[in-house]
């Protein structure tokens, strides 16, 4: 489809396992963002990236969360040591040239890979 | 820091009626823009209206408008004319000002439209 496709949708794990979540944003688009969503909560924002380069990594909340997008195009989350507090709706969004709004600066958002971390 | 505010956790409107969502906002930026989205059970957030800090007339979007006043720092998401397929989470959120990409949104509001 034409949309930001996530995978997977549900991810099941263990504490203290690796886990990747893939973003595949729409064609074209530059900008891409990562926002974390827990249970009964507003997305919180993670990492944005323009092009292949994380432009601003300020929301990952400690070294065992990375992002990676070596094109620049599709971009993986990577958490290691998974800890039972990561469970949450991980989405991911991409915009034409990023600005949040105006032309170009719309987001578009996947439909979230949910993480369980038991 | 910025905060968004969504005091509703629910609520429920008649199909046909128009509803407002509140929001309130605290943020010592200049300059920022606010948004509203919506997510339906499927899980994305569909973008619906934005409005930044130095517009003076209220955003519209088809059925939606945002009610703005600044000096009280509330972005008001307005729908009219409510349809069943509304029924969904709405989310406040605000950017700060040029060069930033992060929103921060608020904890939401469950919107229910009875038939």
């Amino acid at each position: 489809g034409a949309g930001v496709s996530q995978t997977p949708s549900n991810k099941v794990t263990e504490k203290g396992k690796y886990v990747e979540l893939r973003c595949d944003p729409i064609s074209g688009h530059t900008a891409l963002y990562w926002y974390r969503q827990s249970l009964g909560q507003g997305p919180e924002f993670l990492i944005y990236f323009q092009g292949t380069g994380a432009a601003d990594d300020s929301g990952l909340p400690n070294d065992r969360f990375f992002a990676v997008r070596p094109e620049g195009s599709v971009s993986t989350l990577k958490i290691q040591r998974t800890e039972r507090g990561d469970s949450a709706v991980y989405l991911c969004a991409s915009s034409l040239t990023g600005g949040l709004a105006g032309a170009g600066g719309e987001l578009f958002f996947g439909e979230g890979s949910r993480l369980t971390v038991l | 820091a910025q905060k968004i505010t969504q005091t509703q956790p629910g609520m429920f409107v008649q199909e046909k009626e128009a509803v407002t969502l509140d929001c309130t906002y605290d943020t010592s930026d200049q300059s920022y823009g606010l948004f509203w989205y919506k997510q339906p059970s499927s899980g994305e957030m569909i973008f619906l209206i934005y409005q930044g800090s130095y517009d003076e007339q209220n955003a519209t979007e088809g059925r939606y408008s945002l009610n703005f006043q600044k000096a009280r720092k509330s972005a008001n998401l307005v729908i009219s004319a409510s349809q069943l397929g509304d029924s969904a989470m709405y989310f406040c959120a605000q950017g700060a000002g040029f060069g930033n990409e992060k929103l921060t949104f608020g904890t939401g509001t469950r919107l229910t439209i009875i038939p």
